[in-house]
């Protein structure tokens, strides 16, 4: 059973600190990982996706791939009042159980509150 | 405006009734997706279609069935068989559901409840 495991939270940052999301991952096939924001009530939204090792920065958000130790973060810089949210981990990867090649699991998500 | 559309927002069942999710996407995407998510839980797949009249279960398949008569369309009807049925449903989509760096987008979701 593919798994996925982040820090279970919930995570409290005062507004303009980082804020460090972090998700570990069972199978070593993985091959490309991602993140969603979940407001309270509504649908998941990508923010960020990462395939290689290394550092992928996008505004005010970093993610983090490490493949050796199966690990891949999120770093919120200037966290803001409106990134209060649930982060969502999902890794993508191959599966021969037929059907789609690629298949994406999901972490049970962080709950981080941005207080002003 | 493309997106994908999900209906009713909410919907109510009553016990031993079948209920039907609709899910409709314009971006001309082949894969689509049901997840279901249970309050502090992650998503987990119920079924995904790749191309017309073909669907594959996921991991959560049992007291669900879909249908994929159209490219736009990939219905879920939750079926009396399912038996703890109140949750979140996300209908997701993507371009082919075959490349490793593809990403889902999802729709807004229906909350489905007990009577």
């Amino acid at each position: 059973q593919k798994e996925v495991e982040q820090n279970s939270g919930p995570l409290s940052v005062p507004e303009g600190a980082i804020a460090s999301l972090n998700c570990t991952y069972s199978d070593r096939g993985s091959q490309s990982f991602f993140w969603y924001r979940q407001y309270s009530g509504k649908s998941p939204e990508l923010i960020m996706s990462i395939y290689s090792n290394g550092d992928k920065e996008d505004g005010r958000f970093t993610a983090q791939l490490n493949k050796a130790s199966q690990y891949v973060s999120l770093l919120i810089r200037d966290s803001q009042p409106s990134d209060s949210a649930t982060y969502l981990c999902a890794v993508n990867a191959y599966s021969n159980s037929g059907g789609s090649n690629y298949k994406l699991t999901f972490g049970k998500g962080t709950l981080l509150t941005v207080n002003p | 405006d493309g997106g994908i559309t999900q209906s009713p927002k909410y919907l109510f069942r009553k016990e031993g009734q079948n209920v039907t999710l609709s899910c409709e996407q314009n971006l001309n995407h082949d894969a689509m997706y049901w997840y279901r998510q249970d309050p502090g839980q992650g998503l987990r797949l119920i079924y995904y279609s790749q191309i017309v009249n073909d669907f594959q279960k996921g991991d959560i398949a049992e007291g669900y069935s879909v249908s994929r008569e159209k490219k736009e369309s990939f219905p879920l009807t939750v079926t009396s068989a399912q038996k703890n049925p109140t949750a979140f449903y996300l209908c997701a989509s993507s371009i082919s559901g075959d490349t490793r760096q593809e990403t889902q987008y999802f729709g807004p979701g229906t909350r489905l409840l007990v009577l």
